[in-house]
């Protein structure tokens, strides 16, 4: 079965700061990874995903995570935050080929203090 | 995202009355998921369904049912709604050849009282 962690509910960080939100996954097999944002009153955005390849992977808002098979992780990290990063970020798993749905994280709050 | 929407946006109902979640999309995906969420507790996936004629439970399916009516359109029941139903819905496609990356509508809001 596969199952993601997010271990921190909350993160906090002053604007300019790097920020990492944390991801830590279990599956059989190679996964493929997913980071997604929710805004207030809003769906959830995607924002980037890891298939193969580099494990480090760019994606929206200047946001990019690093993929690490032998930690299992795949953080997601920004090297500069912005009070409009606040928000809550979910990361997800699956697995390759067949029919499975994407396994969500609780995902993890940031809040970015000005 | 303007390529799924759900209907209604918000909706507050009584226990014991059947309720209809609807969602629609212009995106073209083959697959469409039905999603809760719940302060600390993350999405949980209610229902899925990879073509109109697949339908498959999620992890929380009890006291659900859904209905794919198209390949763009995917509903969602509660038969008999209870308070601890009271939660934001999402409904989310996909495709296949896109690493079933998913696009998420904006949600419902349902309230049981």
């Amino acid at each position: 079965a596969q199952s993601v962690a997010q271990p921190e509910d909350q993160v906090n960080v002053a604007e300019g700061n790097p920020l990492t939100v944390k991801c830590t996954y279990s599956v059989s097999g190679n996964p493929y990874l997913f980071w997604y944002v929710q805004y207030p009153n809003r769906g959830l955005q995607f924002l980037l995903k890891y298939i193969t390849g580099d494990n480090l992977v760019k994606g929206s808002y200047g946001f990019e995570a690093e993929f690490n098979k032998s930690q299992t992780s795949f953080h997601l990290k920004k090297p500069s935050a912005l009070v409009s990063d606040s928000a809550l970020y979910f990361c997800a798993v699956r697995v390759p080929g067949g029919n499975t749905p994407l396994v969500f994280g609780k995902g993890t709050r940031l809040s970015v203090i000005a | 995202d303007a390529d799924v929407t759900q209907t209604p946006r918000n909706r507050i109902t009584k226990t014991g009355k059947r309720i209809m979640l609807e969602c629609s999309q212009t995106k073209g995906h083959d697959r469409m998921y039905w999603y809760r969420q719940d302060p600390g507790l993350g999405l949980r996936l209610i229902y899925y369904s990879f073509d109109v004629k697949d339908i498959n439970k999620g992890e929380i399916s009890d006291g659900y049912s859904v209905s794919r009516q198209a390949q763009a359109k995917f509903s969602l029941s509660l038969e008999s709604a209870i308070p601890n139903q009271t939660a934001l819905y999402f409904c989310a496609t996909s495709d296949y050849r896109y690493y079933n990356e998913q696009f998420f509508g904006p949600g419902t809001r349902l309230t049981v009282l």
